[in-house]
């Protein structure tokens, strides 16, 4: 079992739709990041939770501690927000676990 | 806002031959690097922490030997794959924080490395 998982693995969507992605944890964490990664392979990083809330123009990334679980939220979707979301999580010595992406595809 | 810096950004050898993979904090200093390696459709795996001035810190299951990373300054790290396989043909990034604030990671563009 993974320790970091992400659901769903594969998303498509219509232009303007409201998107979740969901990352589960079961590991004891720092932080929790939110990476975006386009299919050149570059990656962007997102947000960095510890808890609460984060918004960054159409992107919300919420976490709640208690229940090991955050959220990132894509809302009116474009086509240029195709990408894989990668959700990792900082643990000791601040190395990184990641889940394993979701693919985003959103079609115009 | 923060860059990571990777060269090259794509290489392809001869099996055998070694290669070298650049990682450079460009605006900031960074005490400690991480590299990764991705395998397609796969998620990240972190192969090593490189540290500036002493050993680098490798996970289960990589090779030190076949995977040498050289922390020598507080802007660059450099992993050289040795004696490279087809085996070793791999997208490797790398990700840095800044040294005064490890809130943030910071990752290079990648660099993809195929072997023949």
């Amino acid at each position: 079992k993974n320790e970091v998982e992400q659901s769903p693995q594969n998303l498509t969507a219509q232009e303007g739709e409201f998107i979740t992605i969901n990352c589960s944890y079961s590991v004891g964490i720092s932080a929790l990041h939110w990476l975006q990664q386009h299919p050149g392979g570059g990656i962007v990083s997102l947000f960095m939770l510890s808890s609460g809330k984060k918004k960054h123009g159409r992107l919300i990334a919420t976490i709640n501690i208690q229940e090991k679980h955050s959220s990132l939220h894509i809302t009116a979707s474009h086509p240029r927000d195709s990408a894989v979301y990668i959700c990792a999580v900082r643990w000791i010595h601040d190395k990184l676990i990641f889940g394993t992406g979701t693919r985003l595809q959103v079609f115009p | 806002g923060a860059v990571v810096s990777q060269h090259p950004s794509w290489v392809i050898c001869k099996s055998g031959t070694s290669v070298k993979i650049e990682c450079r904090s460009l605006d900031f200093q960074a005490t400690t690097m991480f590299w990764y390696r991705q395998f397609p459709k796969q998620s990240l795996m972190l192969m090593a922490t490189s540290n500036e001035g002493s050993k680098a810190t490798y996970e289960q299951g990589v090779e030190k030997d076949k995977f040498l990373i050289n922390h020598a300054s507080l802007t660059l790290s450099t992993l050289t794959v040795t004696s490279a396989h087809p085996e070793d043909s791999s997208f490797y990034i790398c990700s840095a924080g800044d040294s005064y604030s490890t809130d943030t990671q910071y990752f290079g563009p990648g660099t993809r490395l195929t072997v023949l």
